[in-house]
């Protein structure tokens, strides 16, 4: 069947140190993945996208990187802040389609 | 320019009602989507509008169904509402490659 998965449910982490999100997907084809961030309360705001042909892509604070052998892609915060607590969810473009499929999400806890 | 807005907010319905749920997407946009979620399923994609038309639809029963105008506002119907339909639904539309969701529509059905 077909699904996304990400890693863990629920993670805690210090306050400075890097929070690494997982998100791992099958029999999907992908032309790219994303990231998106949700407080309680309120709509997924995007975040970062990768594409199919691309490892790896910055944007301040975060990082995301996309394995096509592995059918992975790893999503990393540095110096993670108490104000990154939020729930996290990759979602994956089919090729050829227009639609999004999300994984469940990871809820993000730092610790001040 | 304005996010996506989503009306209304909260809802509250009976077992076999039907509902219908509102969504303004950002100026320009022409693709609009609609999601459930909830918290044992996550996000579930129902179905996306592109220019009036459905150009792709999630695994729901009929009793789901949307459309778009020609301002691009959408709607989406739920008839016969059951217990499990108590969800939030989320509108998003389409930028370049980026979704911008609304706020989404509490609906709890009792």
């Amino acid at each position: 069947s077909q699904k996304i998965e990400q890693n863990s449910e629920a993670l805690n982490i210090q306050e400075g140190k890097t929070a690494t999100l997982t998100c791992n997907y099958t029999n999907y084809s992908p032309a790219y993945l994303q990231w998106y961030r949700q407080d309680p309360g309120r709509g997924p705001v995007f975040l970062l996208l990768i594409r199919e042909n691309e490892k790896e892509k910055r944007k301040e604070r975060l990082k995301v990187t996309f394995d096509t052998t592995l059918k992975q892609s790893l999503f990393h915060i540095t110096a993670s802040q108490p104000a990154d607590s939020a729930t996290y969810l990759c979602a994956l473009v089919v090729s050829g389609t227009y639609k999004y499929i999300f994984g469940t999400g990871t809820r993000l806890k730092v610790l001040a | 320019k304005a996010g996506v807005t989503q009306t209304p907010r909260y809802l509250i319905k009976t077992r076999g009602q039907q509902v219908t749920l509102s969504c303004s997407p950002i100026s320009g946009h022409r693709s609009v989507s609609w999601y459930q979620q909830t918290p044992g399923q996550g996000l579930q994609f129902l179905f996306e509008y592109f220019s009036e038309t459905q150009r792709n639809k999630g695994n729901f029963p009929g009793r789901f169904s949307g459309r778009q105008f020609s301002n691009s506002r959408s709607e989406m119907n739920v008839s016969t509402l059951e217990l499990g339909d108590s969800a939030l639904y989320l509108c998003a539309s389409r930028g370049s490659y980026e979704q911008y969701f609304g706020p989404g529509t509490r609906l709890t059905v009792t």
